[in-house]
């Protein structure tokens, strides 16, 4: 009854590859999030989307593609994966857009090797 | 631009210690103010929050915050640190709308025994 779940937890991977991280919210919520939290901890986000439309899309390259099939998930797509792609990223959910509060998935360490 | 700045990396306490962990914000609008923790390996979960009214906030695990407009801060504080508190507590600021939520970097509590 996990209210955000992150699948894998855990990815290492190659240089150059294509990986997918996937989020699913059972909370009803309608704004869900991905963040990314470098080795020293700070944590930025990346994307929001509200409803499955993009509502956030901060400074980030290109190849990484989100996707929203319906408002309980949203799936993080990395094409050509980079060393400094490394992170951990975290999925999170809020009621709707101009809700305070987010909640949070457990988090995909990515590793890039 | 908003920002917040979480001082001290790291603290240190014993256990049945006050906590203090301290939080600074910057905002040109009324904000709204969060504190998360984050235990080893998992998501960041909300401590307490912020937004309007009373400007002491209690939150879950005995830990409150006050805002103090004039001294642009918002910090935490326990007054006996227990050993299941030893996580990451990160300090944040919404004063955009629409969830663009700026995390400070992270202070590490560690309690001794």
């Amino acid at each position: 009854d996990t209210a955000v779940s992150q699948t894998p937890k855990y990815l290492v991977t190659q240089m150059g590859n294509d990986k997918s991280i996937k989020c699913e919210q059972n909370l009803g919520h309608d704004t869900m999030y991905w963040y990314k939290q470098d080795s020293k901890k700070f944590l930025k986000i990346m994307f929001s989307y509200n409803n499955k439309e993009l509502i956030i899309n901060e400074t980030v390259p290109n190849r990484f593609s989100p996707k929203s099939p319906d408002k309980a998930h949203l799936n993080l797509h990395i094409n050509s994966l980079e060393l400094g792609d490394s992170a951990v990223y975290f999925c999170a959910s809020s009621l709707n857009r101009l809700e305070t509060e987010a909640f949070f998935g457990q988090g995909t360490r990515l590793t890039v090797v | 631009a908003q920002s917040v700045t979480q001082l001290g990396s790291h603290v240190s306490v014993s256990e049945g210690a006050l906590v203090l962990l301290r939080c600074n914000y910057s905002s040109s609008v009324p904000p709204y103010l969060f504190w998360y923790v984050q235990y080893p390996n998992q998501g960041l979960q909300l401590l307490l929050k912020y937004t309007t009214g009373a400007t002491l906030v209690k939150g879950i695990n005995g830990f409150e915050a006050e805002f103090k407009k004039s001294e642009t801060s918002f910090h935490l504080t326990k007054p006996s640190a227990h050993m299941s508190d030893a996580a990451e507590y990160f300090c944040a600021l919404n004063s955009g709308g629409y969830q663009k939520v700026t995390f400070g970097t992270g202070t590490k509590l560690q309690v001794i025994p």
